[in-house]
Parts: structure tokens; sequence; C-alpha cells
């Protein structure tokens, strides 16, 4: 299996900062890398598809980039509704993997 | 607007049985392949079963393989997870989730239901 590491595990960061998370796959796995954002209690919900194509309705502020084994996500300016748990996922081969998650706090 | 109910979720024994039933509303259902994802509690994402739009093809993720069906039914728009021989690390939060165009590209996902193998 394809195994799919993510960094930081956590991070605390203020309102209006940068934010970058990083996801590493164990091979190659071409451009074919999904982000998520969950929040407590809730079901996941796609952000990022084929690693840098933004999903209908969110915001321009997350921008996604990577190909082969290294990957990115990134919030431009952090906004209160940011603050939750983001997973990377590949899927290039079956069966698909997600990172172990990174969740973001407020500082 | 696309919607995913899940139900079917419960307390049960280990060794037992449960089947998962998931409703899909909003969107041509017979067109997509779909997906059961689930969470232990306070864990990451784990992708459990995907079967094809016709319901032709399924994939298994190695810790449910013989254990698990998934099935589809697109004259009803219902999606299934038929779980047996439960074992208490199948205790989970179980989402059923639309692939966007390909197998594993999740756009939509229900609530989640709960399952709980406890003596």
């Amino acid at each position: 299996d394809i195994q799919m590491t993510q960094s930081p595990s956590s991070l605390s960061a203020s309102v209006g900062d940068r934010v970058t998370i990083t996801c590493r796959a164990s091979q190659t796995i071409s451009s074919s890398l999904n982000w998520y954002q969950q929040k407590p209690g809730k079901a996941p919900t796609l952000l990022i598809y084929a690693a840098s194509s933004l999903q209908g309705g969110v915001p321009s502020r997350f921008s996604g980039s990577g190909s082969g084994t290294d990957f990115t996500l990134t919030i431009s300016s952090l906004q209160p509704e940011d603050f939750a748990t983001y997973y990377c996922q590949q899927i290039y081969r079956t069966p698909s993997t997600f990172g172990q998650g990174t969740q973001v706090e407020i500082k | 607007e696309v919607q995913l109910l899940e139900s079917g979720g419960a307390l049960v024994q280990p060794g037992g049985s449960l089947r998962l039933s998931c409703a899909g509303s909003g969107f041509t259902f017979s067109s997509y392949a779909m997906s059961w994802v689930r969470q232990a509690p306070g864990k990451g994402l784990e992708w459990v079963a995907a079967i094809s739009y016709s319901g032709g093809t399924t994939y298994y993720a190695d810790s449910v393989k013989g254990r698990f069906t998934i099935s589809r039914d697109n004259s009803k728009n219902t999606l299934f997870l038929q779980m047996n021989s439960l074992r208490a690390e199948d205790t989970a939060i179980y989402y059923c989730a639309k692939s966007k165009s390909g197998w594993y590209d999740f756009d939509h996902w229900g609530q989640g239901t709960l399952v709980t193998v406890s003596s």
C-alpha cells in the first residue's frame, strides 16, 4: 500500500496567517492527490483534487501544489472557519490511502 | 442538492453482523462510483470499500476483505455495506461517499453512522 505522511501533525496559527501543510507519498503518485477539510463532528469536505484543482465553492485562499511524491496545501490567509483537521489522500492506486491528518488550531 | 443519508449503525457484539444503507438523492445515482470510508473514534480516515456505477466491480481494503460486502440497488438509489464477523477494531463512524469522476475523489459525503462492536 502507498503510505501518506503529513507534516506537521498539528499546528497553531493566528487569523490572517499563511499556513502550509505538506504531504509525502511513499512512492510516486503523479498528481493523484486530494485534500479534505474536516470539522469536529462533521463529514470531510473536498477542497483540492488532482493536486492543484480547486473544488467548486471552495474559497480561493486554499491552493494545492506538487506532483510525484511531495505535495503542499496552502491557506493564504487563515480565517476563523478554517480551524479544522486537514487530510491528504492518494487516489493513484487501490487501496486509496489517507494521511494521518493535520489539526490546525487557534493560537 | 446532493444528499447522502446513512442508516443502520448500532451496537453489536463481536462476531455479529450489521447492514448499513446509504440513500442518495439530488444526482444520478447510477452514474457514479460509491465508497464507504470509516473513522475510528479520535482517529483518521480509512477507505473501506468501493463499487462501480453499475455494481459490476468492487474493491475492498485488506482489513475487511472476506468479511464485508459492498453492493448497490440503482433502482432505489441506495448503497449497502454488509458487515459480518465484526471485530472491536471495526468500531467507527461509517461514511458513504460519492465519487466526483473516478473511483476515490469524494466530492460528497453522508453525515455518517456509528457502528460500535463491543460485548
